[in-house]
C-alpha cells in the first residue's frame, strides 16, 4: 500500500540556518503530496501542496517539489526563524490520506 | 470562521468508561475522518466518512464507532476505553474525497488519558 518515509527527528538548527527535511513516498499510481505544519497545542495546518510531478509547492518561505523520479518531495527553507519551530507532516492522498511519522524542528535564537 | 471543533480538548477517565469525542465542522464538507497521533508512527487514520450515514474503516479502527447522521458532525465512540487508547486525536475534513488534491482541515486534537 502507500507510504511515506520521512526524516526522523528532532532537528535543531540556529537561526537564519538552511533546512531541509526529507520525504519520500511509495504509491501505485499519481498522489498528490502535502506538507502540513503543527504547532504547539494545535492541529495540523496545510503548508504547501504539489499535485503533479515537477510541481513546486512553497508557503511562507518553505518550498518543495514534486520528484517522481525519486519518488520524493524534500521540504526546504533558506532561512528559518525561531518561530518555524513546529512539527513537519508529510503525506500523500491517493485511494486514502498517509501521513509520514512527523519531523519535530526547533530552531534556536 | 471555517473551521473543525473537537470537544473536549482534554479528558482523563478510567477503562470501561464510556466516551464520545465531538467533532463539527462549518464547512459544508463531505468527508471527515479521525486520527490518532502516536510519538514515532505519525497520524493514523481510526475511521472516515464520504457523507451521511456513509462510514468505514480506516488502519486502526479496533475499540472505536462513530456515526455520521448530519454532515456537519462525526463523533467518536470508545465504548469501553483502555490504556491503550491514550493518545491524541485529530478529527479532520475536506470538501469531497473525490477530489484527491484538496487538503484536510483539522481540529485542535482531544488528548485523552485512559488509566
Amino acid at each position: 500500500g502507500d507510504s511515506v518515509t520521512q526524516m526522523e527527528g528532532p532537528v535543531t538548527l540556529s537561526e537564519e540556518a538552511f533546512l531541509t527535511i526529507n520525504c519520500t513516498y511509495t504509491a501505485t499510481g499519481y498522489p498528490s503530496l502535502f506538507w502540513y505544519v503543527q504547532y504547539p497545542g494545535e492541529g495540523l495546518q496545510l503548508l504547501l501542496k504539489a499535485t503533479k510531478a515537477d510541481d513546486k509547492g512553497s508557503n511562507k518561505g518553505f518550498e518543495a517539489t514534486y520528484r517522481k523520479e525519486t519518488t520524493s518531495f524534500h521540504l526546504e527553507k533558506g532561512s528559518v526563524q525561531v518561530s518555524d519551530s513546529a512539527v513537519y507532516f508529510c503525506a500523500l492522498s491517493e485511494n486514502d490520506m498517509r501521513f509520514g511519522a512527523g519531523t519535530r524542528l526547533t530552531v534556536k535564537p | 470562521e471555517a473551521q473543525v471543533t473537537q470537544n473536549p480538548r482534554y479528558l482523563i477517565t478510567v477503562t470501561g468508561k464510556k466516551l464520545t469525542v465531538t467533532c463539527s465542522q462549518n464547512m459544508n464538507h463531505e468527508y471527515m475522518s479521525w486520527y490518532r497521533q502516536d510519538p514515532g508512527l505519525g497520524l493514523r487514520q481510526i475511521y472516515y466518512s464520504m457523507n451521511v450515514e456513509v462510514t468505514d474503516k480506516g488502519d486502526v479502527p479496533e475499540g472505536y464507532k462513530v456515526s455520521r447522521k448530519e454532515k456537519r458532525n462525526f463523533p467518536l465512540i470508545l465504548e469501553s476505553p483502555s490504556p491503550n487508547q491514550t493518545s491524541l486525536y485529530f478529527c479532520a475534513s475536506s470538501p469531497a474525497w473525490a477530489q484527491v488534491n484538496q487538503p484536510q482541515h483539522f481540529g485542535d486534537g482531544t488528548r485523552l488519558s485512559i488509566l
